[in-house]
């Protein structure tokens, strides 16, 4: 049963161009979600967050969108790079306090030069 | 360099054996997780400790078992070694108070033969 998902396996964008990755969830009861990318052979990084009384959130050239109705984030690259290209990942946390995350499978996201 | 360390980066072993996997948080930092990543899929929480107590356990198996020392390092065993217990093993920390990211170390990844 996963409460966070990411449908799209991989994702081919040209650069300069738009990425955009989809994440959607279940649990109406998380309140925090946050992207992380991942390198080969390297731990996840985070990236960018949002908590659930946002809809927007941007730093440099990404954007997290939140649409709570939908159980539905995205995250958007613009102008994406090839050093952008990595596996990301979407990840969910819900209560107060450190808690786990719940992470979707992943999006390997290549940019072609 | 998130600041997270782990050893060893690998690690092979046969079946029915044990390891111990380290992990030194980032400076400061309270609360360590474990994610468990096998092969095309996404991270998995195992368990979580905040200032040397267990506070949270995810699908952790009973081979498995985890602790966090008075410096804050925190060790995952595994024991009675199966070939599906191979994968990569991540870490994270954060500073369980006022963050809800979590920083990542290298992982370890471990191979049984």
């Amino acid at each position: 049963d996963q409460q966070v998902k990411q449908n799209s396996p991989s994702l081919s964008v040209q650069e300069g161009r738009i990425s955009i990755l989809n994440c959607d969830y279940t649990n109406s009861m998380f309140d925090y979600f946050l992207w992380y990318k991942k390198y080969p052979a390297e731990g996840p990084t985070f990236l960018i967050s949002i908590s659930s009384i946002k809809d927007k959130n941007e730093d440099g050239r990404f954007t997290v969108f939140l649409n709570k109705s939908a159980k539905h984030l995205s995250l958007h690259i613009v102008p994406s790079q090839p050093g952008d290209s990595a596996v990301y990942f979407c990840a969910a946390r819900e209560g107060s306090g450190n808690t786990p995350l719940v992470f979707g499978k992943g999006t390997r996201l290549s940019v072609i030069a | 360099d998130s600041g997270v360390t782990q050893t060893p980066k690998h690690l092979i072993t046969a079946t029915g054996q044990r390891v111990t996997l380290r992990c030194s948080p980032r400076s400061g930092d309270l609360s360590v997780y474990w994610y468990q990543q096998s092969l095309d899929q996404g991270l998995q929480f195992l368990i979580q400790y905040y200032n040397g107590e267990e506070r949270a356990k995810g699908n952790i198996l009973e081979r498995f078992s985890a602790q966090q020392f008075p410096d804050l390092h925190s060790e995952l065993n595994l024991s009675s070694l199966e070939l599906g217990d191979s994968a990569l093993y991540f870490c994270a920390s954060s500073d369980g108070l006022k963050t809800y990211e979590q920083y990542f170390g290298p992982g370890t990844r471990l191979t049984v033969t």
